[in-house]
C-alpha cells in the first residue's frame, strides 16, 4: 500500500522567505504526482502535476520536482507571500488504477 | 473553468439516517471521486467511477454506496449515518487521461449526533 508523508506538518515563515516542502512515497512505481492547495475549510486546487517521466514542473512562483528512485518530492515557492498561506498537499498517482494516496498536507503560515 | 459543486456545506444529521451527498461537475469529465478527510490522515478515497453506471471501491468504502446515473453526477449514500463518518467530504472530477489534473469541489462538512 502506497504512503504518502510529508513533513513537516505546519510551517511559519516570514514573507519574503523562499518555501521548500516535501513529499516523500513508499512506492517508487508511482505514474505521476500531483500537488495540490487547500484554503481553509475548502477544496483542492490542483497547482502542478509531474508525469513520472518529467523531474520537474514549474508555475509562475512555484517549481516542484520529482525523484521517483527515491522517492520524493519538493514543492519550492519562491518569495513567500503572505497569500500563501494555505495547507499544500501531494497526491500520488499509483501506475495501476486512478487512485491518489494523499499526505496529510504541510500546513504553511506567511508572516507579515 | 471547471465547476464541480458540492450541494450542501454543512450538513447536521442524526445517528442512523441515510444521507445523500450530491456532487455536479460541468466540464463532461468521465472520472468522478468521493474522499473523505478527517484531521491529520489527509484524503481517504471512499469509491470512484469512471463512467456512467460504473463504480470501483476506494480504499474506505464501508458504509459507504454510490450512485451515477448521469455523467455530470456522482452521490455519496450513507445508508445508516454513524457518528464516526463525521468528516468534511470532497467530491472531485477529471477527464480519463492520466496526465489531466483533478478538480475539486469546495467540500461538505457533515456532523454525525
Amino acid at each position: 500500500k502506497q504512503e504518502v508523508t510529508q513533513i513537516p506538518a505546519a510551517l511559519s515563515v516570514p514573507e519574503g522567505e523562499n518555501l521548500v516542502l516535501n513529499c516523500s512515497f513508499t512506492d517508487s512505481a508511482i505514474y505521476n504526482l500531483q500537488w495540490f492547495r487547500q484554503d481553509p475549510g475548502k477544496g483542492l486546487t490542483s497547482l502542478l502535476l509531474i508525469q513520472s517521466s518529467q523531474r520537474e514542473q514549474t508555475s509562475g512562483r512555484l517549481n516542484a520536482s520529482l525523484d521517483k528512485s527515491s522517492g520524493r518530492s519538493t514543492l519550492y515557492i519562491a518569495a513567500s507571500q503572505p497569500g500563501d498561506s494555505a495547507t499544500y498537499l501531494c497526491a500520488v498517482d499509483k501506475s495501476n488504477d486512478y487512485k491518489l494516496s494523499f499526505g496529510a498536507g504541510t500546513t504553511v503560515t506567511v508572516r507579515a | 473553468d471547471v465547476k464541480v459543486t458540492q450541494s450542501s456545506r454543512y450538513l447536521v444529521k442524526r445517528t442512523g439516517e441515510k444521507v445523500f451527498l450530491e456532487c455536479v461537475q460541468d466540464m463532461d469529465h468521465e472520472n468522478m471521486f468521493w474522499y473523505r478527510q478527517d484531521p491529520g490522515l489527509g484524503l481517504r478515497l471512499i469509491y470512484f467511477s469512471y463512467d456512467v453506471k460504473m463504480k470501483e471501491k476506494g480504499d474506505i468504502p464501508e458504509g459507504y454506496s454510490v450512485s451515477r446515473e448521469k455523467k455530470e453526477r456522482f452521490s455519496l449514500i450513507l445508508e445508516s449515518a454513524s457518528t464516526n463518518q463525521t468528516s468534511m467530504y470532497l467530491c472531485a472530477s477529471s477527464y480519463p487521461d492520466r496526465i489531466e489534473k483533478l478538480f475539486f469541489g469546495s467540500g461538505t462538512q457533515l456532523s454525525v449526533l
